[in-house]
């Protein structure tokens, strides 16, 4: 399965709406979960299994989707979420998106 | 606390041989099966296989099938990726995670390789 995320490269203000997408070249069923990795350091796993956030992750992070799209919401952008996202399915093997790269305004 | 500490950075010429190790701590091993992870400068990240702890089976994706290999040493909660007749193209960080249901949920930090002559 292939995944392809858009856009690349997102540039938002503090306490924006923020969405992230996802589209699967075949049905994920699901098996989606969404990283984030700031510049120099390791990936942090925020969601899996497409909408059950993991444990310290804040609220304003959710994600959604079913079938082969899926979304990584930020309900109010923070400076600490400059990063680049990527999600990653598990249902046929294991596939990363090609991320995507997120900047303030 | 869950650590996932990786050995240090690699400078290797071509047709060298490297291993990266990935000490756990803070869980027990054998619950979990560990990831590797490759992501080349600039690039995104490439899920390169995972480890089976409990039997140490390990499964290759495609394009690290032949010249990688992944192995524990269980006694000390301790995986190791082995890369031989290093390429150019094998310059990258490399990530160990631990996973379970296949969701990699924590990570090392990452361990850097050089290949140059």
């Amino acid at each position: 399965i292939q995944l392809t995320q858009s856009p690349s490269l997102l540039s938002a203000s503090v306490g924006d709406r923020v969405t992230l997408s996802c589209k699967g070249s075949q049905n994920i069923n699901n098996y989606l979960a969404w990283y984030q990795q700031k510049l120099g350091e390791a990936p942090k796993l925020l969601i899996f299994n497409t909408n059950i956030l993991q444990t310290g992750i804040p609220p304003r992070f959710s994600g959604s989707g079913s079938g082969t799209d899926y979304t990584l919401t930020i309900s109010s952008l923070q400076p600490d979420d400059v990063a680049t996202y990527f999600c990653y399915q598990y249902n046929n093997g294991w596939t990363f998106g090609g991320g995507t790269k997120l900047e303030l305004k | 606390q869950i650590q996932l500490v990786q050995s240090g950075p690699e400078l290797k010429k071509p047709g060298e041989s490297v291993k990266i190790s990935c000490k756990a701590s803070g869980y027990t091993f054998t619950n979990y099966g560990m990831y590797w992870v490759k992501q080349a400068p600039g690039q995104g990240l490439q899920y390169m296989g995972w480890i089976n702890t409990e039997t140490g089976k390990p499964t290759y994706a495609d394009d690290f099938k032949g010249r990688f290999v992944f192995f524990l040493e269980t006694s000390a909660s301790t995986a190791y990726l082995q890369i031989n007749n290093l390429k150019n193209e094998d310059m990258a960080t490399y990530f160990c995670a631990r996973a379970y249901r296949y969701v990699m949920d924590a990570w090392g930090q990452g361990a850097s390789v050089t290949v140059s002559s």
